[in-house]
């Protein structure tokens, strides 16, 4: 079966420094993968997401940036963090573009 | 942009009652989610609703796509402590070959005493 994997689970970084969160999926090749933001436990929101090697679409205009250096591989980096990227931040998977997603447990990012 | 909204924003119930929790929006999705999010962790897919007018259940739970697919309603039935969490609506609309996006309703807080 599918596993998804994210880390570190907690975050503390102060403004201005870089940002690296890891997201691996295990058990599928080719996935579709996804990375939301949450703020307050609310809603979801799109930021990036990947239908393979290299391919990464944006959704929202913002301080981050995705990659997807491996199959199974998605990075969400930023160079220079700001207070407003603090939250909850959570990476999904899916077989195809119709199914489904599922979601990891997310690294919850507090900036200082 | 597309929005959904959820209601109610939060329940408060006793443990045995049913529950129900409704989203609706002004655009048409290919599929509509249910998930469930529990404090500290990632949303879990409770029930899939992929053709105008479906009905589903899974154990407890029953959720149907509105004929419009604009709409969703989510029902619990008999519940228990362990229901206790965030409930999501989302709307699924997929572009084909290059990418799908959740829409996320703002969650429903159900809450259930003993």
């Amino acid at each position: 079966s599918q596993t998804i994997h994210q880390w570190p689970a907690t975050l503390v970084q102060p403004v201005g420094s870089p940002l690296s969160l890891e997201c691996t999926v295990e058990g599928t090749s080719n996935p579709n993968l996804y990375w939301y933001r949450q703020a307050a436990g609310r809603g979801l929101q799109l930021l990036f997401y990947s239908v393979g090697i290299g391919q990464i679409s944006s959704e929202v205009p913002q301080n981050l940036s995705a990659s997807r250096p491996q199959d199974r591989q998605f990075i969400l980096s930023s160079k220079k963090l700001l207070l407003s990227d603090s939250g909850f931040y959570l990476c999904a998977w899916s077989l195809e573009l119709r199914q489904p997603q599922h979601f990891g447990d997310g690294t919850r990012l507090s900036i200082l | 942009g597309q929005q959904l909204n959820q209601s109610p924003q939060s329940m408060f119930i006793q443990e045995g009652e049913d529950v129900s929790m409704n989203c609706t929006s002004s655009s048409i999705f290919n599929t509509w989610l249910w998930y469930k999010q529990d404090p500290g962790e990632g949303p879990v897919l409770l029930i899939a609703l992929y053709k105008a007018g479906e009905l589903t259940s899974n154990g407890r739970l029953t959720a149907q796509f509105g004929i419009t697919r604009k709409d969703s309603f989510l029902n619990i039935s008999a519940s228990i402590p362990s229901d206790v969490g965030i409930y999501f609506c989302a709307g699924h609309t997929v572009w084909e070959t290059s990418g799908s996006r959740l829409t996320f309703g703002e969650g429903t807080q159900l809450t259930v005493n003993p």
